[in-house]
């Protein structure tokens, strides 16, 4: 059974704080690694797709990397703002079109 | 900017009734999936298509749930007869590849009396 797990669950951050949250995936049968941010009340918005080991990709203060060897993926979120409290979902793609979706770190900023 | 339609927003309906839900994938797309949002797992896949063939629909209760796509432009999905413990939210998501982010729409919110 192809398995993804994020950590921590869920995370409380004072506003300025950096943060970062974990994604484990099979490493066999790797295909491509992506990265949502799910709001309250909305539906999920895509960040990153990487697909090549040692990826780093970078949206503003957001950032990931990606590691397909060991199987695991970091987001990170420098000076936390407010505005950045959402669910941070992955899924990971193996050799079919399914993608499996962890249950996601649901980070909370405290202004 | 293009975006995947889910129609309607929000049902509310009374046990036994027969829900569809439609979905209007973005055009191009020629992926097309269904989630469920729920607590435990935040996002269960129901059942998705590729070039509106249905390739799995194993997450979903065979006897009550069905998931078609007539044509390229119309996914759905049908509860029948619906059961209070249906009620959720449902998305619809589509794209293009497994290398691609899938795209989603703002889901139906679904309420079983």
């Amino acid at each position: 059974i192809l398995n993804v797990e994020q950590s921590p669950q869920s995370l409380h951050v004072q506003e300025g704080d950096s943060t970062n949250f974990t994604c484990s995936f099979p490493s066999s049968n790797f295909y491509a690694l992506h990265w949502y941010r799910w709001e309250t009340a909305k539906s999920p918005e895509a960040l990153f797709v990487m697909t090549l080991n040692g990826d780093e990709k970078k949206k503003g203060r957001i950032s990931a990397t990606l590691n397909t060897k060991e199987g695991y993926s970091y987001l990170y979120i420098k000076g936390s703002q407010p505005e950045d409290s959402a669910t941070y979902l992955c899924a990971f793609t193996p050799g079919t079109y399914k993608y499996i979706f962890g249950t996601g770190t649901r980070l909370k900023v405290l202004a | 900017d293009a975006r995947v339609t889910q129609t309607p927003r929000h049902k509310v309906t009374e046990m036994g009734q027969e829900v569809t839900m439609r979905c209007q994938p973005i055009l191009g797309h020629n992926t097309v999936f269904w989630y469920r949002q729920t607590m435990m797992q935040g996002l269960e896949l129901l059942a998705y298509f590729r070039n509106r063939a249905p390739l799995d629909d194993s997450g979903m209760p065979k006897d009550r749930f069905s998931a078609e796509m007539p044509d390229a432009t119309l996914a759905t999905l049908k509860i029948q007869p619906s059961e209070p413990r249906d009620s959720a939210v449902y998305f619809c998501a589509s794209g293009v590849g497994r290398n691609q982010p899938q795209h989603f729409g703002d889901g139906t919110r679904l309420s079983i009396l």
